[in-house]
């Protein structure tokens, strides 16, 4: 199985700050890595797939690098509506492992 | 617009079964990989499974702590995913999601249900 680690397991930010979370892999998988954002209470939405490629309607904010066994998501410019947790996934292969996430909070 | 609707959860006690259902709409359902996620209270998200689109054979893959327990189908027909739950432990109390994905790489995890909680208790 393809082991994610993900991290910081949380941070504290304000509004405008640019934010960096960094997912590593135990293996290569290439550029198959997607984020997530999960707001309390409701379920996760896709951000970014294929490791930088932008959902349709996630705002431009947003940003996706890495490849291999590094990646990193960014937010350039946090806005209220950010403070959030977030999750990495790895679709290369099955089980369909996920980051164990990382809690973005008001500082 | 995607709309996936999680049904069936409750409250279950050790040993027993459940049968999840997700219904699909604004999409070709046959064309589509279907997962199932969980997450456990205050927890991460963990993989359950998929079963693959009607041309990819309809096939199944399970993570490793419900293999032998958990049992994905689909009915292309309904646009309905289920999951029966089988041998239910504690650790399997959690929101249950269902999602979509590509049949072809990345296969992101692009639309979700809002979930549905399964509470494994005596």
């Amino acid at each position: 199985d393809i082991q994610v680690t993900q991290s910081p397991p949380s941070l504290s930010a304000s509004v405008g700050d640019r934010v960096t979370i960094t997912c590593r892999t135990s293996q290569s998988i290439i550029t198959y890595l997607n984020w997530y954002q999960q707001r309390p209470r409701t379920a996760p939405k896709l951000l970014i797939y294929g490791a930088s490629n932008l959902q349709s309607g996630v705002p431009s904010r947003f940003s996706g690098s890495g490849s291999g066994t590094e990646f990193s998501l960014s937010i350039n410019g946090l806005q209220p509506e950010d403070f959030a947790t977030y999750y990495c996934q790895q679709s290369h292969s099955t089980p369909r492992t996920f980051g164990q996430g990382t809690k973005v909070e008001i500082k | 617009e995607v709309h996936l609707v999680e049904s069936g959860g409750g409250l279950v006690q050790p040993g027993g079964s459940l049968r999840l259902s997700c219904g699909g709409s604004g999409f070709i359902f046959s064309n589509a990989w279907m997962n199932w996620v969980r997450q456990a209270p205050g927890k991460g998200l963990e993989w359950v499974g998929h079963i693959k689109s009607q041309s990819d054979g309809r096939t199944t893959d399970y993570s490793a702590p419900v293999k032998g327990r958990f049992s994905i189908s689909r009915d292309d027909s309904k646009t309905t995913l289920y999951l029966q739950m089988n041998n239910l432990k504690n650790d399997d109390t959690a929101v249950y999601y269902c999602t979509t994905s590509e049949t072809a790489p990345p296969r992101r995890f692009d639309h979700w249900g809002q979930g549905t909680l399964v509470t494994v208790s005596s």
